[in-house]
């Protein structure tokens, strides 16, 4: 699986939009773009993902530049409760083996939202 | 409502000693993943399984034990063999083939061993 980097730690306003960025420049043409946040001593929670096009859901939108190579997850209007760990990690699709289901969570972006 | 549940939230035990961490899912799901996370550390991967009565390591399967004997129940032992269990446990599921990565995550459990 390709390997991401996000910055350590952002800040973001009450009711501003959060964005989060996420380097991927190694990724495959196979290899979809998974998004969860872990808010602390939680279980993490799947946000969304998206192969090439740009999804979005009823909690986020993930933006994902032409070349694939990076990302952002948008929180359109976040709130105090949005405050956590969000992981972007890459998965290669349809993975059999010693690979089906494995997540490999990196360090994450601590998102800080402040009233 | 569905979900996963993980008993109990926390744990305490003493060195040598076997434990065994509970995990059900009511969501019908087919496959269940342990997770182990460290204090500021992403998780990573114990053992996890397909379908009922079948199971595979993860990346750090040494000292643990798994059994799948209902799709709804997926628990894991940690083992007196186990170096450092002192850790946050999380158990997680998903449809299964497809939509393997979008996994639901219990509430976890925090094992303190002394």
């Amino acid at each position: 699986d390709a390997k991401t980097t996000q910055p350590t730690s952002m800040d973001c306003a009450e009711g501003r939009a959060a964005n989060l960025p996420c380097n991927h420049s190694t990724i495959s043409g196979n290899e979809y773009v998974y998004w969860y946040r872990q808010i602390h001593s939680q279980g993490p929670q799947y946000i969304i993902h998206g192969l090439k096009n740009n999804e979005t859901n009823e909690m986020a939108s993930l933006i994902i530049t032409e070349d694939r190579k990076s990302s952002t997850l948008i929180l359109p209007h976040a709130t105090l409760r949005d405050t956590a760990v969000y992981y972007c990690i890459v998965v290669l699709a349809n993975a059999g083996g010693t690979s089906y289901g494995k997540l490999t969570f990196g360090q994450g972006t601590i998102l800080t939202v402040h009233p | 409502d569905g979900g996963i549940t993980q008993s109990p939230k926390y744990l305490f035990r003493k060195e040598g000693q076997n434990v065994t961490l509970s995990c059900e899912q009511n969501l019908n799901h087919d496959a269940m993943y342990w997770y182990r996370q460290d204090p500021g550390q992403g998780l990573r991967l114990i053992y996890y399984s397909q379908i009922v009565n079948d199971f595979q390591k993860g990346d750090i399967a040494e000292g643990y034990s798994v059994s799948r004997e209902k799709k709804e129940s997926f628990p894991l032992t940690v083992t007196s063999a186990q170096k450092n269990p002192t850790a946050f446990y999380l158990c997680a599921s998903s449809i299964g083939q497809g939509l393997a990565y979008e996994q639901y995550f219990g509430p976890g459990t925090r094992l303190t061993v002394t």
